[in-house]
């Protein structure tokens, strides 16, 4: 099947920094990528979906200043934690799908822990 | 909106027992259904899916039919093995590059 890669795996951050996440097609051209998060023993929480060179569309109650999403080209979208909180330590994942698909791919996931 | 409740967990079995994990939804339209499988640590992994009613999704010896009159998607296998626990999800969708819908997922143990 197709791959999406997700890097980095797990970072650890200080309170106040940013991070950045990126979502990679490797094998396929990805129209839309989307972003959960996921909470400990929790299902997976859309926060947004984006279109390649397009703005992100955010899921009600997801601050889009605060969690700024690229998708610049059809094998890559960034999410970026700015400021990060201590809240905001989760397990990030992305996912991405071609046009015309009926299957998204999952990247692995990065797990953020901010201090 | 649409909707997934699928059974709580966790589901703990002994190796080589038989696997059932209910998933039921609700949809304006004619969703396709999937379920996900997530391994400790990992992201998600398309475990198999059905596009359209009475279609039967399978892979690595499970199995789930669309059920359009029950509005049901269960998951089963034959036989588990230690290497199967993980956490399962179902999910919907209503058509192509939209978001799925995702149940609350369940775990499953499997012991030897």
């Amino acid at each position: 099947g197709a791959v999406v890669s997700q890097h980095p795996s797990w970072v650890i951050c200080k309170s106040g920094t940013s991070v950045k996440i990126e979502c990679r097609s490797l094998d396929f051209q990805a129209t839309t990528m989307f972003w959960y998060r996921q909470f400990p023993k929790q299902s997976l929480m859309l926060m947004a979906t984006s279109n390649e060179g397009s703005k992100a569309t955010y899921e009600q109650g997801v601050e889009k200043d605060k969690f700024l999403i690229n998708h610049a080209s059809l094998t890559l979208s960034t999410l970026t934690v700015t400021s990060a909180h201590p809240e905001d330590s989760s397990f990030y994942i992305c996912s991405a799908e071609g046009s015309g698909k009926n299957i998204q791919y999952f990247g692995a996931g990065t797990r953020l822990s901010v201090l | 909106g649409d909707s997934v409740t699928q059974m709580e967990g966790p589901v703990t079995l002994s190796e080589e027992a038989f696997l059932t994990i209910n998933c039921t939804y609700t949809a304006t339209g004619y969703p396709s259904l999937f379920w996900y499988v997530q391994y400790p640590g990992e992201g998600l992994q398309l475990l198999l899916k059905a596009t359209k009613a009475d279609d039967k999704g399978s892979n690595k010896g499970f199995e789930a039919t669309y059920r359009k009159e029950t509005t049901s998607f269960h998951l089963e296998k034959g036989s588990v093995q230690v290497s199967d626990s993980a956490v399962y999800f179902c999910a919907l969708r209503d058509s192509g590059n939209t978001p799925l819908v995702f149940g609350k997922g369940t775990r499953l143990s499997v012991i030897a």
